[in-house]
């Protein structure tokens, strides 16, 4: 199958800093790539769809001021945490769309303290 | 819009026994039903998938079932091997954006 890298895979960071996840598609172009979190014992939960050269479309209850995506090119997307804060912790994980079927980066852990 | 349920919550079985995991989708232009296994801190992991024009599909000891009517499918896991044991899910999708809609997911054990 393809192959999706997610850097960093772990982060911790402070209440009120930034955090920015990066989301590559090493060898095929992703027109389209999803972002989700994943909760301890909880099934994915998408937060947005990215589509390259366009902004992306949130899911209800995502706030997307807070969550900002970027899809500049076929091959990178890049999920900006902007004032994190204790409830942000959780595991993001990217996926690469390869119709139908996705293709998931490792993960991402956040930490936020 | 779509929902996906998955059952049971968690399963147990013996080493060489079946597993069989069960998802039911409420949206029927729902076309494509791929399951994935996830392992503890790991990225999901496509197993096997099924289109909407076909009813069954098998990969080695791994199959899976789908009845359009009913609007369920199944994951079927023949011949349980201890590397078997993770969470599996189940999701549905369809039409142009092809987001997943998953289930909640299916803790399976194999004991030894």
């Amino acid at each position: 199958g393809a192959v999706v890298s997610q850097h960093p895979s772990r982060v911790i960071c402070k209440s009120g800093t930034s955090v920015k996840i990066e989301c590559r598609s090493l060898d095929f172009q992703a027109t389209t790539m999803f972002w989700y979190r994943q909760f301890p014992k909880q099934s994915l939960m998408l937060m947005a769809t990215s589509n390259e050269g366009s902004k992306a479309t949130y899911e209800q209850g995502v706030e997307k001021d807070k969550f900002l995506i970027n899809h500049a090119s076929l091959t990178l997307s890049t999920l900006t945490v902007t004032s994190a804060h204790p409830e942000d912790s959780s595991f993001y994980i990217c996926s690469a769309l390869g119709v139908p079927e996705q293709y998931f980066g490792p993960g991402t852990r956040l930490t936020v303290t | 819009g779509e929902n996906v349920e998955q059952h049971p919550s968690t399963l147990s079985v013996q080493e060489g026994d079946s597993a069989v995991i069960k998802c039911t989708y409420s949206d029927s232009a729902s076309n494509y039903f791929p399951w994935y296994k996830q392992e503890l801190g790991k990225r999901p992991q496509l197993i096997i998938d099924i289109r909407s024009n076909v009813g069954e599909k098998k990969d080695q000891r791994i199959a899976v079932t789908l009845n359009k009517t009913a609007k369920h499918f199944s994951l079927h896991i023949t011949e349980t091997q201890p590397e078997d044991s993770a969470v599996y899910f189940c999701a549905a999708s369809k039409g142009s954006n092809y987001q997943l809609i998953w289930g909640a997911g299916t803790k399976l054990i194999i004991k030894p």
